[in-house]
Parts: structure tokens; sequence; C-alpha cells
């Protein structure tokens, strides 16, 4: 069964930073894309970065740009993402997510991240 | 970017009865591998969202067959036979053609 289980999620005051860890389980992790997606409270779904199967390939939305990074290591089937300069605007719940087909199969459970003071 | 419009919003469905979804992509979704990236998904309440469709028309594993997916042209729809209680939540489109990948703003589903 395919799993995929966040953390490092918490609240963090503007400016700081935090890293988000994905550990996956149940598939070849090193064989998938892998994207992280974000949803503020109440609102809807907005995707926020991808990265290839070896880490040679990232992409992010503009509104992260230059203060996320997106790593994984398949070693250990896990993903990453670190924040950096965080604002109350990426006050969030965090999944993560795997790349089948251009979908996104299967999803996390989420972790919170929110940012204030 | 590419914009993902849903309709309607709001959708009160009484069991038994077909529910209807559309979502409109502001430019192609097709690939060059001739498939289209597009996919729809349902966030239950209080849960993480779940594939429902992927290629426009194809039903992800354990998805019951009363849910379908159609195209024409840059129009997308989500059909359920016959809806049922356990198929309220929002309904999310997406496109997976370029990033940045886009959702459209939801759907919610529920029991009249």
């Amino acid at each position: 069964e395919v799993q995929l289980v966040e953390s490092g999620g918490g609240l963090v005051q503007p400016g700081g930073s935090l890293r988000l860890s994905c550990a996956a389980s149940g598939f070849t992790f090193s064989s998938y894309w892998m994207h992280w997606i974000r949803q503020a409270p109440g609102k809807g779904l907005e995707w926020v970065s991808r990265l290839n199967t070896d880490g040679s390939i990232t992409n992010y939305a503009d509104s992260v740009q230059g203060r996320f990074t997106i790593s994984r290591d398949n070693a250990k089937s896990t993903l990453y993402l670190q924040m950096t300069s965080l604002r109350a605007e990426d006050t969030a719940i965090y999944y993560c997510s795997r790349d089948l087909a251009g979908s996104r199969d299967s999803w996390g459970q989420g972790t919170l991240v929110t940012v204030s003071s | 970017d590419i914009v993902m419009t849903q309709s309607p919003l709001s959708l009160p469905v009484t069991p038994g009865e077909p529910a209807s979804i559309s979502c409109r992509s502001s430019q192609s979704l097709l690939h060059s591998n001739g498939n289209t990236f597009f996919s729809w998904y349902l966030q239950k309440p209080g849960q993480s969202p779940q594939l429902l469709i992927y290629f426009d028309s194809n039903r992800a594993s354990g998805v019951p067959d009363r849910f379908s997916g159609s195209r024409s042209g840059t129009d997308f729809t989500l059909k359920i036979s016959s809806v049922e209680a356990e198929d309220v939540g929002v309904y999310y489109c997406m496109q997976g053609l370029q990033t940045p990948y886009t959702f459209g703003q939801g759907t919610k589903l529920e029991i009249k």
C-alpha cells in the first residue's frame, strides 16, 4: 500500500524557517516525480513545487520561488521542503503527492504550517 | 499560467440523482504524447484529496464506475450517475500539462 506521511509542520514567526519531510513507503520512491501542494485554511489547492526522480530538476510556484527548496533522499525514501523567509500567506496544510501520468495519484495526510507572531 | 474554471461552485444533490461538474481550461491540455493532462479529485470532509479521474476520462484504481469523465476541446465534465451520501465533499479539477500546475476553485457537493 502506498503511504506518504508528512511531518515537520508547526508554528513559526514571520521571517522564520521550517523544513517539512514526507516519508514514502509501499512503492519504489526513486522512480517517481514528487510534488508539494498546499491548502490555506478554508481555501482551495495550490501547487507549490515538483522534483524529478534523481533531484536534478525542480520547479516552483512564483509565490515561493527563491524562498522554498525541494529535495529528496532516495536512500531514505523521503521528500523534503525547506521553507525560509516565511510569510503569513504561507500558512496552510502542506501535502506531498506522487506524480503518475500527469496526475497526483497519492497524497499524504498533510502537515499544518502556521506563520504568525 | 493555465486558468482552470469550474462550475458550479455549489451543487446540492438528492441521493440517487445524477450530478455533473464542469471545468474549462484556458488552453489545450493535449500533451505531445497524445494524452490530455487533466484530472479530477475529491476532497472529502477532513481528508486529503483523492484522485478520481486522470487523462480526462480514466478512472483511478478503486474509483466506483458511477464516476465518469469526458472532454470536448477545453471543456471537461465529471459525471456521477447516481449520487451516494459518501460522495459529499469538494471536487477539484487540475491541469498537469505545464508548471505552474493549476487547480479549479472547487465544487462543493452536498446532499439535499
